[in-house]
């Protein structure tokens, strides 16, 4: 089952790129967040969005809810943004499932 | 400070020997889960709880079980645990409507 795509699945940028990593999904949610893992394995949540936009710091996350697509987006990349991203839907209210992303895994070259 | 905590952070055994993972969060979060990550497969749920006493199978529940007793504690228990289950784990907990959602540090897990 493919309810969440994320695309691409990787991605190598120079240092000071823009970078966009993008996630479609199938099922209706409550909310999408974005997560990141560094190589060490930790995983911090970065953002949790149900509309619109969100930015904090150097990175942006958008939805749009009719199209079913969200995009993750880094600023003047750096390589400290090495990791991979991973987009995770909530389930509705009513549901307990959550779905997610294989993530993307980004290389920022200095 | 929130967290989620996982003990052992890595641990090696042998093949039938029973274990358990330990996972305890300070938000009291009613939603907790299981989550195993292999390479090329991404994040796969185990099981999860919704709240004490309330657990259900994830994706992935062959060869684990969990209990829920309270609300700050859900362990990942592997009776016989067999070389398929080398992976790393992490536990997780969010609040009912999925705002806040938080991971433990990760168990890295080889069966031999």
């Amino acid at each position: 089952k493919n309810e969440v795509e994320q695309s691409p699945q990787n991605l190598t940028a120079q240092e000071g790129e823009f970078i966009t990593i993008n996630c479609s999904y199938s099922v209706g949610i409550s909310a999408l967040h974005w997560l990141q893992q560094h190589p060490g394995g930790g995983i911090v949540s970065l953002f949790m969005l149900s509309s619109g936009k969100k930015k904090h710091g150097r990175l942006i996350a958008t939805i749009n809810i009719q199209e079913k697509h969200s995009s993750l987006h880094i600023t003047a990349s750096h390589p400290r943004d090495s990791a991979v991203y991973i987009c995770v839907l909530s389930p509705p209210l009513t549901g307990n499932q959550f779905y997610f992303g294989t993530g993307t895994s980004l290389t920022v070259i200095p | 400070e929130a967290q989620v905590t996982q003990n052992p952070r890595y641990l090696i055994t042998v093949t039938g020997k029973k274990l358990t993972v330990t996972c305890s969060q300070n938000m009291n979060h009613e939603y907790m889960s299981w989550y195993r990550q292999d390479p090329g497969l991404g994040l796969r749920q185990i099981y999860y709880s919704m709240n004490v006493e309330v657990t259900d199978k994830g994706d992935v529940p062959e060869g684990y079980k969990v209990s829920r007793k309270e609300k700050r504690n859900f362990p990942l228990i592997l009776e016989s645990p067999s070389p398929n289950q080398t992976s790393l784990y992490f536990c997780a907990s969010t609040d009912r409507g999925g705002w806040e959602q938080y991971f433990g540090p990760g168990t890295r897990l080889t069966v031999t």
